[in-house]
């Protein structure tokens, strides 16, 4: 079945350091890739997503590459801030085998930006 | 304009009771989704809805889960005869577009603990 792995934190950054959290996913077919964020205190929300191979999806200095062929989305972003401070999440949707589009999750990743 | 919305925002129950979790999409989204996240399973699938179409109630845990969507808007989880593992932050969100492409809109969840 489908499923997504990404890379267990906590991750502690100091700001402007560069960040990466790896995803890798397992699919059937054509997903498409998100990452989603949930900041403390309030609910998910997208990030950016890629519904297609080699797109890349970016927003707020955030960037993922979707990669067919090593099947990963890794989130990166060059510099971050305190307000970054969130727990992420990696996900795929599919319509392949009768799924309807719902979103599969990896277990997230708490990052935590010091000043 | 208004987001999803999800009532109560906590729900505290005895085991063995029965309560309902409400949610109520982005006015015109046709699509609508459960979803629960706890500590141990990260955030799971429960139920689809899709216009007048038969739910995809694939993801639901047990026959204790139920779920309807009346008039193809607002949304009810039931849980019947809860038991200490349903405890979890049930999320519902919406989407304009099915299928794979479509980008979900989350509530910020009913945490619901079971005692």
């Amino acid at each position: 079945g489908n499923s997504v792995t990404q890379m267990e934190g906590p991750v502690t950054l100091s700001e402007e350091a560069f960040l990466t959290i790896n995803c890798t996913y397992t699919a059937t077919g054509y997903p498409s890739l998100f990452w989603y964020v949930q900041y403390p205190g309030e609910g998910l929300q997208l990030l950016l997503k890629a519904t297609k191979a080699d797109d890349k999806g970016s927003n707020k200095g955030f960037e993922a590459t979707y990669r067919k062929e090593t099947t990963s989305f890794h989130l990166e972003k060059g510099s971050v801030q305190v307000s970054d401070s969130a727990v992420y999440f990696c996900a795929l949707s599919s319509t392949y085998g009768g799924s309807q589009g719902n979103l599969i999750f990896g277990k997230g990743t708490k990052l935590s930006v010091k000043p | 304009g208004a987001g999803v919305s999800q009532s109560p925002s906590n729900k505290v129950t005895e085991k063995g009771k029965d309560v309902e979790l409400r949610c109520d999409p982005i006015s015109g989204h046709t699509a609508l989704y459960w979803y629960r996240q706890s500590l141990g399973q990260g955030l799971e699938f429960l139920i689809y809805f899709q216009g007048n179409s038969a739910p995809d109630k694939s993801g639901l845990p047990s026959d204790r889960f139920s779920a309807e969507r009346t008039g193809g808007s607002v949304s009810t989880l039931t849980i019947q005869r809860t038991q200490q593992e349903d405890s979890a932050v049930y999320l519902c969100a919406s989407s304009f577009l099915s299928g794979r492409r479509g980008e979900q809109f989350f509530g910020p969840g009913t945490r619901l603990t079971v005692l």
